[in-house]
């Protein structure tokens, strides 16, 4: 079973605009973390965030947390053709906290 | 090492047939998980280890599928008696000491198709 939901499933834009990308989850986390995966490749962590954090920056990457919400938002700032690939939510909920939970994605497309 | 690599990237297997996935985490990483990503989905857990002992295997969807690590670095998937609905990309990640605030580092993943 899946924790997370994404929202949009896809979103398309043209570079230089921002692109926001929401997750929402069930139930209590330890952190929420969002990877990045490019078709045919790995998924490449980008940001995590604490339980107890509202907000992190990190470059043109903007991730808030709302826990009364059980809701994360993704901002990317001036996309870039680069960002063109599926964003993925990640909550570790398990008792030893490790695994990760991942969302459905959402697929992003940035075009020139 | 320079990351997680993972052999094959690519595997056919027939319907029936076993097959083996090779994950090598990044040199001393203690953590190792194995995911299952089918197609348009995120990853799922499948299971963990720390070191050579498999703490948590809650994922693995039915006894047909086998995960070992036994000195506590390479790791093997293995699938037996393939059905088409294991075709899925499998994922390997590591982490440091598997606590909740490490990133875990994934692997390209190995994509098998079942025929």
């Amino acid at each position: 079973s899946q924790q997370g939901e994404e929202d949009p499933q896809a979103l398309s834009i043209q570079e230089g605009e921002n692109a926001t990308m929401n997750c929402s989850y069930k139930t209590s986390i330890n952190n929420l973390q969002w990877y990045r995966q490019n078709s045919g490749r790995g998924l490449v962590h980008l940001i995590l965030i604490r339980s107890n954090e509202r907000e992190k920056h990190s470059g043109r990457l903007r991730v808030t947390l709302d826990t009364s919400k059980k809701s994360s938002s993704l901002l990317i700032t001036a996309s870039r053709a680069a960002d063109t690939a599926s964003y993925f939510c990640a909550t570790d909920v398990n008792q030893a906290g490790t695994a990760l939970i991942f969302g459905k994605g959402t697929t992003l497309s940035v075009s020139s | 090492g320079a990351g997680v690599s993972q052999s094959p990237r690519y595997k056919v297997a027939k319907r029936g047939q076993d097959v083996a996935l090779r994950c090598d985490p990044i040199s001393g990483h203690v953590s190792l998980f194995w995911y299952q990503q089918a197609l348009g989905q995120g990853p799922e857990f499948l299971t963990y280890f720390q070191n050579e002992a498999q703490l948590d295997k809650s994922g693995l969807p039915s006894d047909r599928f086998f995960a070992e690590r036994p000195e506590g670095s390479v790791s093997t998937l293995k699938i037996q008696r393939t059905q088409q609905e294991d075709s899925a990309v499998y994922l390997c990640a590591s982490s440091s000491n598997g606590l909740p605030q490490e990133t875990q580092y994934f692997g390209p993943g190995t994509r098998l198709l079942v025929l």
